[in-house]
């Protein structure tokens, strides 16, 4: 597709439940990125791949949160035993490629998933 | 740990009139600056993309300026329009191994007719 795709747009759960949100990146971007932004306030990191390489966790809050991006294109970012404070809007964001030219290349970002745990 | 900051946090103007959204970060030490702008229940879409060689950079109505050593930015806006009724988002990027990027909680801009 031209652009980044999320799926679901939205997500209700009950707390306790395990999710699952998919990213599919712009074709042929190298690296893609999870970013959790919570209402009115700015995203914040989650996770890192370059390819299928998960190269940074750090943003990651709890063990509950697992991100995988097998054959380095689609990416699953899975919340086990959701809880309240995770509800909140899930973006995805792709570039080109890490270094070189592709160092100040602008990520681009897919419209989210707006997971809400009741 | 670099720190984003926004101010205004809501901006209203009337329309036609040449605004100024801040930005400042504490860590200057970043390889570049984005602003980007998002609409309600949709994604980021990039703006601007400042390299940390540059002061400044240039699209349309839009104009945003770096200072590192201050640590600041900024995001000119010509002649608003209402389309321009936006959120409006910095993000610093740490350097050329940091990939992520840190935001700014942004500025929510209202343009009236």
């Amino acid at each position: 597709g031209a652009g980044v795709s999320q799926s679901p747009r939205y997500k209700v759960a009950k707390r306790g439940q395990d999710v699952a949100l998919r990213c599919d990146p712009i074709s042929g971007h190298v690296s893609l990125f999870w970013y959790q932004q919570a209402l009115g306030q700015g995203p914040e990191f989650l996770t890192y791949f370059q390819n299928e390489a998960q190269l940074d966790k750090s943003g990651l809050p709890s063990d509950r949160f697992f991100a995988e991006r097998p054959e380095g294109s689609v990416s699953t970012l899975k919340i086990q035993r959701t809880q309240q404070e995770d509800s909140a809007v899930y973006l995805c964001a792709s570039t080109v490629g890490m270094g070189g030219i592709n160092s100040n290349q602008p990520q681009h970002f897919g419209d989210g998933t707006r997971l809400s745990i009741l | 740990k670099q720190e984003v900051t926004q101010i205004p946090a809501a901006l209203s103007v009337p329309e036609g009139e040449n605004l100024v959204l801040n930005c400042s970060f504490t860590d200057s030490a970043i390889y570049n600056l984005q602003w980007f702008r998002q609409d309600p229940g949709k994604g980021l879409t990039s703006l601007l993309l400042i390299q940390s060689s540059q002061r400044e950079q240039t699209s349309g109505r839009l104009n945003a300026s770096l200072d590192k050593s201050s640590g600041r930015s900024t995001l000119y806006i010509a002649a608003s329009q209402p389309g321009d009724s936006a959120t409006y988002l910095c993000a610093c990027r740490r350097d050329n191994a940091g990939n992520m990027l840190t935001f700014g909680g942004g500025t929510r801009l209202m343009v009236k007719p």
